[in-house]
C-alpha cells in the first residue's frame, strides 16, 4: 500500500541489544509514523515525522528513537531492547497533498520478539 | 488507545448485519475513521466521517455518529466470510501531523 516497505518483517533479538527497523516509502509522502500494536491496546503512536529531520514523540516514545534523513526513509531504533518491546511495529505514511483528510497508508508490519 | 474504546469480539452469521461500536473522548476530533486489518497485514482505510455529519453510507457500510454521546458505529450489511477481520476506529487529533488515536480493535468473526 502506497509503496511502503518495512524491513525486516520478522526479528528475534536479545534483551539489551540495539535494534533498528526501517520504513521505506516510494510515494513522496510528507508525514510518516511509527505505531506498535499489542493485544488489547490497538495501535499506539511511538514517534512521527512531518518532514526531513522533523520528528516528534508520540504517546509511547520511551526507549525509542527515530531518524528521518531522507523523505523516503524513517528509521525506528530501540536503543536497548527490552521484553516489553516485543510487539508488531507498523509504519504509516500520509500525503500532504490530498487535503485535510488524507488517509494513513500502512506497511505490513515488523514482528519483533525480544528474548 | 485509552481515549477510544471498542468491544474486543463480535460474532455474526453470514448474511446477517454486523454492528461494531466505538466510543471516543476528544470532542474536538474532526474526523473519525474505520480501518480494517486482515491477518498478517497492515490496516486499510474502510471509511471515515466528518464530525459535523450524522451518517455516511458507502455500499454495504453505514457509519453512524452521535456526537453528543461521542459514539461511533459501523454497520456492515449482508456480512460475508471475507469480512472476518479486526476493525479499528480512530479519531484524528489536532496538530500539524494529524496523527490518529486508535481503539483496541474489534475482532469480527463471520460464521457460515
Amino acid at each position: 500500500d502506497a509503496g511502503i516497505t518495512q524491513s525486516p518483517r520478522h526479528k528475534v533479538t536479545e534483551t539489551g541489544t540495539p535494534v533498528t527497523l526501517r520504513c521505506h516509502q516510494t510515494e513522496n509522502h510528507r508525514y510518516m509514523y511509527w505505531y506498535r500494536q499489542d493485544p488489547g491496546h490497538g495501535l499506539r503512536l511511538i514517534h512521527y515525522s512531518y518532514g526531513v529531520k522533523d520528528t516528534d514523540k508520540g504517546e509511547v516514545s520511551d526507549g525509542y528513537s527515530v531518524s528521518r534523513s531522507k523523505t523516503e526513509d524513517f528509521l525506528l531504533t530501540l536503543e536497548s531492547a527490552t521484553s516489553s518491546q516485543t510487539s508488531v511495529y507498523f509504519c504509516a505514511t500520509r500525503s500532504s497533498h490530498e487535503g485535510e483528510n488524507s488517509p494513513l497508508h500502512f506497511g505490513n508490519g515488523t514482528r519483533l520478539t525480544v528474548t | 488507545g485509552e481515549d477510544v474504546e471498542q468491544s474486543l469480539f463480535l460474532s455474526v452469521r453470514e448474511g446477517d448485519s454486523s454492528v461494531i461500536n466505538c466510543t471516543y473522548t476528544d470532542s474536538s476530533s474532526t474526523y473519525l475513521y474505520w480501518y480494517k486489518q486482515e491477518p498478517g497485514a497492515g490496516l486499510q482505510l474502510l471509511t471515515y466521517i466528518f464530525s459535523n455529519m450524522d451518517m455516511k453510507q458507502d455500499q454495504r457500510l453505514t457509519v453512524l455518529l452521535n456526537k453528543k454521546d461521542k459514539h461511533l458505529s459501523l454497520r456492515i450489511a449482508d456480512t460475508q466470510t471475507g469480512d472476518s477481520a479486526i476493525y479499528f476506529c480512530a479519531e484524528s487529533k489536532e496538530g500539524s501531523a494529524r496523527q490518529l488515536t486508535f481503539g483496541s480493535g474489534t475482532q469480527l468473526t463471520v460464521l457460515p
